[in-house]
């Protein structure tokens, strides 16, 4: 099947500060979504991405639908220690049945307080 | 609030044993989905079933098998457990034509 590239795999960082986190394709992606779960639970869904261009912010979340629709990213700012967890980028690209999704291979991010 | 629940969070089995993990939603919803997590491999998905009495494979079926005899109950089937089906199973739910998925909290399966 069709594979997202999901970088970094894992990150450290200090509370408070920003973090980055991208997906690629080298596919058309119509729909883009991102996921975080916590440690033991399910994935929950953050923001979902629709049209080329698109940006979204959900409190100190933002995401973003790249312009080539082969690639999004998801910035947190000022984090803090419950932003711990893995997120997942998610898309379903151009042909695929209607009810598939991609995943990437998620993103581990600690916070150190 | 989409609600998806899983009959267990942790599931202990031996190899050869037939095992059932259930997975009912309450929002209607006409897809559903099985996954398996594994460190460093993400999400891949096993079955999804878009109708009751309908399934399809995913991109890793082998060694499984689904079920789906109400709309609100999708059950994944493990004939013959064997070592290498030790994972954390997700279940997840979409409605009709809409892309995003709504996960349960996962079966973290261990077969010894």
């Amino acid at each position: 099947g069709q594979q997202l590239n999901q970088s970094p795999q894992s990150m450290f960082i200090q509370e408070g500060e920003d973090v980055s986190m991208n997906c690629t394709s080298s596919s058309i992606f119509n729909t883009w979504l991102w996921y975080k779960q916590d440690p033991g639970e399910g994935p929950v869904l953050l923001i979902a991405l629709y049209k080329a261009g698109e940006l979204t912010s959900n409190g100190r979340l933002t995401a973003q639908f790249g312009i080539t629709r082969k690639d999004s990213f998801l910035n947190i700012s000022a984090s803090i220690p419950s932003d711990v967890g893995i997120y997942f980028c998610a898309g379903q690209y151009t042909g695929a049945g209607s009810y598939q999704l991609t995943f990437g291979k998620g993103t581990k991010l600690s916070v150190i307080p | 609030d989409v609600k998806v629940t899983q009959s267990s969070r942790y599931l202990v089995k031996r190899t050869g044993e037939k095992v059932f993990l259930e997975c009912v939603q309450d929002m209607d919803h006409e897809n559903m989905f099985w996954y398996r997590q594994d460190p460093g491999l993400g999400l891949r998905l096993i079955y999804f079933s878009y109708d009751v009495k309908m399934k399809e494979k995913g991109d890793i079926p082998e060694g499984y098998s689904v079920s789906r005899e109400k709309k609100e109950r999708f059950s994944l089937i493990l004939e013959s457990a064997s070592t290498n089906q030790t994972s954390m199973y997700l279940c997840a739910s979409s409605h009709g034509q809409e892309e995003t998925q709504y996960f349960g909290p996962g079966t973290r399966l261990l077969v010894l």
